[in-house]
């Protein structure tokens, strides 16, 4: 059973416009988020997270919003570019040194210039 | 920026060949990973590492083994490749954060075809 679900399989904004993408977890005991970006035939790379003690962490154009009671955080890509075109994965992870990072299927996001 | 590599890039190979999947990290790292992942999946965890010595499988059962010599190289194995081992083998690391291990760098990745 998925414990975190990406539903929709991709995206599509248009350049300046804002993307957000949706993240759904089950498990109660995830307390740490977090989100990566993968281009085709390369590795994921980290974008950026937030603990279960906040409700919001921004990086620049990247802010993560989560909601704990509806077991949800979101991505929004503010203003899109081109380059962000590329594979979103949700990650979650429990805390203590047995933590390892649970995926969803990630989201394909296409920036129309 | 975290420094982990894999070797090859892209592999081919012929049904019942032996191969390793060489991955290094220069960050001393303690801990790393191996993930498998498949287009529009998710990453798979099959095997990771709490340091030298130390191998415990993933949630994803594998044939592949893994050893862990050094601390900066977790090579993975496949006696004996199959078509159904056909998928992208990620490997990853990460360091104690005080509390636990959630950032976790990735390499570029092996694309694997077994033929």
């Amino acid at each position: 059973d998925q414990q975190v679900k990406q539903n929709s399989p991709s995206l599509s904004v248009q350049e300046g416009r804002i993307s957000i993408l949706n993240c759904d977890y089950t498990n109660s005991m995830f307390d740490y988020f977090l989100w990566y970006k993968k281009y085709p035939a390369e590795g994921p790379t980290f974008l950026i997270s937030i603990s279960s003690i906040k409700d919001k962490n921004e990086d620049g154009r990247f802010t993560v919003f989560l909601n704990k009671s509806a077991k949800h955080l979101s991505l929004h890509i503010v203003p899109s570019q081109p380059g962000d075109s590329a594979v979103y994965f949700c990650a979650a992870s429990e805390s203590g040194a047995n933590s390892k990072l649970t995926f969803g299927k990630g989201i394909t996001l296409s920036v129309r210039p | 920026e975290a420094d982990i590599y894999q070797t090859p890039r892209y592999l081919v190979i012929g049904t019942g060949k032996k191969i390793t999947l060489e991955c290094s990290q220069t960050m001393g790292h303690d801990k790393m990973y191996w993930y498998q992942q498949d287009p529009g999946m998710e990453l798979h965890l099959i095997h990771y590492s709490y340091g030298v010595n130390s191998t415990e499988k993933g949630d994803l059962s594998s044939e592949s083994t893994v050893s862990r010599i050094r601390t900066e190289h977790f090579p993975l194995t496949l006696e004996s490749a199959r078509p159904s081992h056909t998928s992208q083998y990620l490997c990853a690391s990460s360091e104690w954060q005080g509390a636990n291990y959630y950032e976790q760098y990735f390499g570029p990745g092996t694309r694997l075809t077994v033929t």
